[in-house]
């Protein structure tokens, strides 16, 4: 299995709060990835990182910044948290050269109340 | 930005029996790569099979095979003699030239015994 860790793996928090949840990974990859995860919209990519200090939005970046100043960490922030953003997040990073697929962390459930 | 469309939010299968998941697709790109993966209860998505655009042999992993019909941007997977621990919520995912991934909205398969 790849290297992955999320952190928190469970958190509970109050509107109105920032909110930082960690990915780490072991593999020295390049690409690292964050999603969400609701019923009914499978995983959707909140943003994504392709080298150190690179980053891009994905399809539902609003309400979430990110930061990777190094390449084993990936920081996803809620900046303002909303009940909306109650969800199941997953980080991923990129498969290993000529790969392509992406291997995936245990996932963080993140409510808010 | 490319879609992704599986049809079946549900499906049932008998043990031993085989099952066909359809996944439908949408892009202007000629290269790309598509993968299923599957996420059991314990929240872990796991890679099942992936195919890569430009080639046209179906890809097979021991019981698990595609149906890629590329001009039909189609992606099925067929699951032959089908096992209680296939039981499972299945994405289909779609990694465009800029290594960004679309996800499915999931087909939850259920085995009965």
């Amino acid at each position: 299995d790849a290297g992955i860790t999320q952190s928190p793996r469970h958190k509970v928090t109050e509107t109105g709060t920032p909110v930082t949840l960690r990915c780490h990974q072991t593999e020295n990859h390049r690409y690292m990835y964050w999603y969400r995860q609701d019923p009914g919209h499978g995983l959707r990519l909140i943003h994504y990182s392709y080298g150190v200090k690179d980053t891009d939005k994905g399809e539902v970046s609003d309400g979430y910044s990110v930061s990777r100043s190094k390449t084993e960490d990936f920081l996803l922030t809620l900046e303002s948290a909303t009940s909306s953003q109650t969800s199941v997040y997953f980080c991923a990073i990129g498969g290993l050269a000529g790969s392509y697929e992406q291997y995936f962390g245990p996932g963080t459930r993140l409510t808010v109340t | 930005a490319q879609t992704v469309t599986q049809s079946q939010p549900e499906m049932s299968v008998q043990e031993a029996e085989t099952v066909t998941l359809s996944c439908t697709y949408d892009t202007s790109e000629s290269d790309y790569y598509l993968f299923w993966y599957k996420q059991p209860p314990s929240r872990q998505m796991i890679l099942v099979i992936r195919q890569e655009a430009y080639k046209q042999q179906n890809a097979t992993e021991n019981r698990f095979s595609v149906n890629f019909q590329k001009a039909a941007k189609s992606f099925s997977l067929k699951i032959s003699d089908s096992q209680l621990g296939d039981a499972a919520m299945y994405f289909c995912a779609y990694e465009d030239n800029f290594n960004k991934f679309y996800f499915g909205s999931g087909t939850k398969l259920n085995v009965k015994p």
